[in-house]
């Protein structure tokens, strides 16, 4: 079953624009990791937050967590066309965290 | 590094044949995974070995799946008798459990299609 249910599912914007996606999750978590999966590749990571921590930067992506709610978002700033791809959170669901769930993903078009 | 080597990167079979996926995982790596991503079920975790070692295999469908990592370079998914409702993407990753990183690296997959 998944852990991590992402929203929405899909999401069409123009390029310039901000783009957010939401993660609900159901368990307790260490951390909560976002991956990014371009067309017919493999997924590929993009960040991580801990449970401990509230909210973390890495370039255009801005990730959010709160633990209270089970939920985290993802905020790409000033979205690119080559922005476009698929967005998935996964959490761990063992006590290593090491063995990753993943969402259904949210399916991001940024059209020029 | 080349990263998570996967093959074939497309296999076609008929419904009954064996088919086997390979994976090679980034050198040093500890953990290796098998995923298999479907429109309908997303991407769901079938497998995982740490160390050569099978951990949890709950994520398996059926007997007619099985994995094999007979050394820290190579792993196999193996399904047999294959059907059509097997077809899917198969992603290979691997990850290394030093400090606190959790990341996964994943291969490019491997496309199957059971006629």
């Amino acid at each position: 079953s998944q852990q991590g249910e992402e929203d929405p599912q899909a999401l069409s914007i123009q390029e310039g624009e901000n783009a957010t996606m939401n993660c609900s999750y159901k368990t307790s978590i260490n951390n909560l990791q976002w991956y990014r999966q371009n067309s017919g590749r493999g997924l590929a990571h993009l960040i991580l937050i801990r449970s401990n921590e509230r909210e973390k930067h890495s370039g255009r992506l801005r990730v959010t967590l709160d633990t209270s709610k089970k939920s985290s978002s993802l905020l790409i700033t000033a979205s690119r066309a080559a922005d476009t791809a698929s967005y998935f959170c996964a959490t761990a669901y063992n006590q290593a965290g090491t063995a990753l769930i993943f969402g259904k993903g949210t399916t991001l078009s940024v059209s020029s | 590094d080349a990263g998570v080597i996967q093959s074939p990167r497309h296999e076609v079979t008929e419904m009954g044949q064996e088919v086997t996926l390979r994976c090679k995982p980034i050198s040093g790596h500890d953990y290796l995974f098998w995923y298999r991503q479907t429109m309908m079920r997303g991407l769901e975790l079938l497998i995982y070995f740490n160390n050569n070692v099978p951990i949890d295999d709950s994520g398996m469908p059926e007997d007619r799946f099985s994995a094999k990592m007979p050394n820290a370079s190579f792993s196999t998914l193996k399904i047999q008798p294959s059907e059509p409702r097997d077809s899917a993407v198969y992603f290979c990753a691997s990850s290394l459990s030093s400090g606190s990183s959790y990341e996964q690296y994943f291969g490019p997959g491997t496309r199957l299609t059971v006629t």
